[in-house]
């Protein structure tokens, strides 16, 4: 069971928004930055957001994170079919001393 | 260009050893921290392993502590794996990054190697 809870799954039809969450404690989002992957089949993981809001060169501004509390999200807007991917957020854990991830969620773009 | 190769990989039994490198290059290999991370065949990404850019402080998964070792070398630019008591859970494709999440001084610097697949046999 990972320390960033994710739902496993999340659906859209192109152009729609679609909102993942992941939602953690205290000791990771609620105190650090969050990250998020892209992840497409047989590849490396491809970093979307940084820092909770910032994006790298290069990822659309359709991608976009935020952070309440103890739980952050990634928004994609003007959904598109090579959105389809797996998504996963990431921090940094005080009380594990450690990187912890999301389990992960597969967006399917219908 | 930033590159990131993983070697090392493939079949190992259970109980057995396999040391993991992954070699830089395309940057100062010495001013980053480095990561393992690790995907089981149809799962999700789980860390492994952290280490600062000197090399001082290692951080390991609570699951992992005192089987794998995480080291480098910065002469060599080259990142490292040992591990050791291997069981068939430890079955996934082994991926060496540079580390954001432990440094986010580093900002975007976030690359990823291609992965190197380790396969445990009981």
């Amino acid at each position: 069971q990972s320390v960033l809870t994710q739902p496993p799954s999340a659906s859209g039809t192109p152009g729609q928004r679609v909102t993942i969450s992941c939602s953690g404690s205290n000791s990771n989002i609620g105190s650090n930055f969050v990250f998020w992957y892209q992840q497409l089949p047989g590849t490396a993981p491809k970093l979307l957001i940084y820092r909770i809001n910032q994006r790298p060169s290069g990822v659309p501004d359709r991608f976009s994170g935020s952070k309440s509390g103890t739980s952050a999200s990634l928004a994609i807007s003007g959904l598109r079919s090579e959105d389809e991917a797996d998504y996963y957020c990431a921090g940094w854990d005080d009380r594990l001393s450690g990187v912890v991830f999301g389990g992960g969620t597969k967006l399917t773009v219908l | 260009e930033v590159q990131l190769l993983e070697s090392g990989g493939g079949l190992v039994q259970s109980g057995g050893s396999v040391r993991l490198s992954c070699a830089a290059s395309g940057f100062t290999f010495s001013n980053y921290a480095m990561s393992w991370v690790r995907q089981a065949p149809g799962k999700g990404l789980e860390w492994v392993s952290s280490i600062t850019d000197s090399g001082d402080t290692t951080y390991y998964a609570d699951s992992l502590k005192g089987r794998f070792t995480i080291s480098r070398d910065n002469s060599k630019s080259t990142l490292f794996l040992q591990m050791n008591s291997l069981r068939a859970e430890d079955t996934a494709v082994y991926y060496c990054r540079t580390d954001i999440v432990l440094v986010p001084a580093s900002l975007d610097f976030d690359y990823w190697g291609q992965g190197t697949l380790v396969t445990v046999s009981s």
